[in-house]
């Protein structure tokens, strides 16, 4: 049972504008979160996290927000650029230890020129 | 540089031919972990260590072994591999301190099996 999802498996959008990838989960006990960024043939890469305290967290054109009523987070990108073209994962540690880890399906985000 | 390195890359195989895909990393990380990636499924966790010979299962252990006699390598072994751990196949690691699951794991490139 997929306790993080992602039901965009694509999206694309012009480059410049902001690109908004989703992401829920089903286990209210996770109190952090992270997205991996991942381009073909490499492994995948931190993007930005977020503890579960809070509902935004920014990292330059990276935004994360957080809904915990909605067990809900997405991850906003402004402006978008062609380099950001990647398959984008949500990812949650099991709470209190953090020992396992619990990926969504994943985004494949591509920006176009 | 600081990197998890795996090998091999690409590996085409046969049914019930033991094989070992081996993890090494030189940032000193306690923690190590295998993921494999399909279609549809995103990134599931086959096992992980803690530490030295300290190892557990994630979601999809069936069919794998793994062990941790020293800190920076992992090595993920397939018994008998049947066409159904045909994969692409991520090791990572992440150091302790404070909550573990705060801090973010470093991803080798991968290795694709085929296992025919």
């Amino acid at each position: 049972d997929q306790q993080v999802k992602q039901n965009s498996p694509s999206l694309s959008v012009q480059e410049g504008r902001i690109s908004i990838l989703n992401c829920d989960y089903t286990n209210s006990m996770f109190d952090y979160f992270l997205w991996y960024k991942k381009y073909p043939a490499e492994g995948p890469t931190f993007l930005i996290s977020i503890s579960s305290i809070k509902d935004k967290n920014e990292d330059g054109r990276f935004t994360v927000f957080l809904n915990k009523s909605a067990k809900h987070l997405s991850l906003h990108i402004v402006p978008s650029q062609p380099g950001d073209s990647a398959v984008y994962f949500c990812a949650a540690p099991s709470p209190n230890t953090g020992n396992q880890f619990y990926f969504g399906t994943g985004t494949s985000l591509t920006v176009i020129p | 540089e600081a990197q998890v390195t795996q090998n091999p890359r690409y590996l085409i195989t046969v049914t019930g031919k033991k094989l070992t895909v081996t993890c090494s990393q030189n940032m000193n990380h306690e923690y190590m972990s295998w993921y494999r990636q399909d279609p549809g499924l995103g990134l599931r966790q086959i096992y992980y260590s803690m530490n030295v010979e300290v190892t557990d299962k994630g979601d999809v252990p069936e069919g794998y072994k793994v062990s941790r006699k020293e800190k920076r390598n992992f090595p993920l072994i397939l018994e008998s591999p049947s066409p159904n751990q045909t994969s692409l196949y991520f090791c990572a690691s992440t150091a302790r301190g404070g909550i573990l699951g705060n801090q973010p794991q470093h991803f080798g490139d991968g290795t694709r099996l085929s296992i025919l």
